[in-house]
């Protein structure tokens, strides 16, 4: 696709509700990154991928959250047991080489657990 | 404790005046630095980049200074125009010491008014 595409746009789950969001980067984007997006807040980092490898799940907040990028192309964050704190914007960005620099981002998943 | 710091939330200039965002940084690791524009509902766009071998970066009406030993950098807009309203974000990356997140600020909201 021309860019990066993530879904659903919105995903309202109730409070214990599993919750998987999906991201397909530009064709060919060896980086794949996302991002937390907090009301008022800046994106935070929460995990990157080189092709299918998990380089860096450093920001992954608690065990309930993973990510996989299993053909690396397509990947996918899940988060378990949701709880109201993990109300947010998830970003997907993704860039052509190795690195963080010139990542394009999708337009997010707004989730908001109730 | 937050590496990157935006410390205006929101700036509002006349059309056709300039622009000056601000951001600072307090890791000295960091030799990438890039400025994101976000509009509502979508995600952040690329906008110009800088790194830290060089102070100045120009394209078209946005260039950005770097000021290593003062650890600040800054957006320049001129002319702005009423399209440039969004929430501008300063994003670092320490690409040498091998991490390639970006570590975002919490934004500024640019308003140009006609």
């Amino acid at each position: 696709g021309a860019g990066v595409s993530q879904s659903p746009r919105y995903k309202v789950a109730k409070r214990g509700q599993d919750v998987a969001l999906r991201c397909d980067p530009i064709s060919g984007h060896v980086s794949l990154f996302w991002y937390q997006q907090a009301l008022g807040q800046g994106p935070e980092f929460l995990t990157y991928f080189q092709n299918e490898a998990q380089l860096d799940k450093s920001g992954l907040p608690s065990d309930r959250f993973f990510a996989e990028r299993p053909e690396g192309s397509v990947s996918t964050l899940k988060i378990q047991r949701t709880q109201q704190e993990d109300s947010a914007v998830y970003l997907c960005a993704s860039s052509l080489a190795r690195g963080a620099v010139k990542a394009f981002f999708g337009q997010g998943t707004r989730l908001t657990v109730v | 404790d937050q590496q990157v710091k935006q410390n205006s939330p929101s700036l509002s200039v006349q059309e056709g005046r300039i622009s000056i965002l601000n951001c600072d940084y307090t890791n000295s690791m960091f030799d990438y630095f890039l400025w994101y524009k976000k509009y509502p509902a979508e995600g952040p766009t690329f906008l110009i980049s800088i790194s830290s071998i060089k102070d100045k970066n120009e394209d078209g009406r946005f260039t950005v200074f770097l000021n290593k030993s003062a650890k600040h950098l800054s957006l320049h807009i001129v002319p702005s125009q009423p399209g440039d309203s969004a929430v501008y974000f300063c994003a670092a990356s320490a690409a040498e010491g091998g991490s390639e997140k970006l570590v975002f600020g919490k934004g500024t909201k640019l308003t140009v008014n006609p």
